[in-house]
């Protein structure tokens, strides 16, 4: 059974902070990805990697970085956090489009992180 | 570039079958369509997947018409464990790679 696991379940920081959420994956995926999700706006991405070391912005990658240092590893990072960051992150995980049956997504439980 | 829209909630009641349906123009003939359930507190779940016609599986089936600028997700005689937010999700290939345009979820309430 695919497992995807987040390092936190709640994580509540200041403003100004460096902020690391993990993300790790047992499938053996290539595909990785960390969205947001705030009420109304449904899942917004963040940021993709395909491979390590390969990272593509999705849409929202303002005031984000991620690292994927190891193939089931992948980290976002908050910079300095803000406010306007707090809410639900989610990873994701899958095989390269296409290769598989079907692309299916992977999702880990959310973290939800609060920004004083 | 695709944009897909679905409805924000729905109501139901247990034993009916609910039918959701995305709209999205402009997708090609080898982009896909596939829907997430999610409940609260946790990540979405995949359903289903399909690019034309009918697929189904054990959960539900996926109706795309020929011009593909709308699908429909169809759960069958639904209970109150169906209960949760449905999202479709259109796959579509952007130069060397995909991008992923995602509705903004559809909250099911199943009543007793």
């Amino acid at each position: 059974d695919v497992k995807v696991t987040q390092s936190s379940r709640y994580l509540v920081k200041r403003t100004g902070e460096k902020v690391f959420l993990e993300c790790v994956q047992d499938m053996d995926h290539e595909n990785m990805f960390w969205y947001r999700q705030d009420p109304g706006l449904g899942l917004r991405l963040i940021y993709f990697s395909y491979d390590v070391k390969m990272k593509e912005k999705g849409d929202i990658p303002e005031g984000y970085s991620v690292s994927r240092e190891k193939k089931e590893r992948f980290s976002l990072i908050l910079e300095s956090a803000s406010t306007n960051q707090t809410s639900m992150y989610l990873c994701a995980s899958s095989y390269p489009f296409g290769l598989a049956d079907t692309d299916t997504q992977y999702f880990g439980p959310g973290t939800r992180l609060t920004v004083l | 570039l695709a944009k897909t829209t679905q409805p924000i909630s729905m109501d139901s009641y247990e034993g009916q079958e609910v039918n959701i349906t995305c709209s999205h123009n402009n997708i090609a003939t080898n982009d896909y369509i596939t829907w997430y359930q999610q409940f609260p507190s946790q990540g979405p779940r995949f359903i289903i997947q399909g690019y034309k016609t009918k697929v189904t599986n054990e959960v539900a089936s996926l109706f795309i018409p020929a011009d593909r600028k709308s699908s429909t997700l169809s759960l069958p005689r639904v209970s109150l464990s169906d209960t949760a937010v449905y999202y479709c999700l259109v796959v579509v290939n952007a130069g060397n790679n995909r991008k992923l345009i995602w509705g903004l979820g559809t909250s099911l309430a199943v009543n007793p």
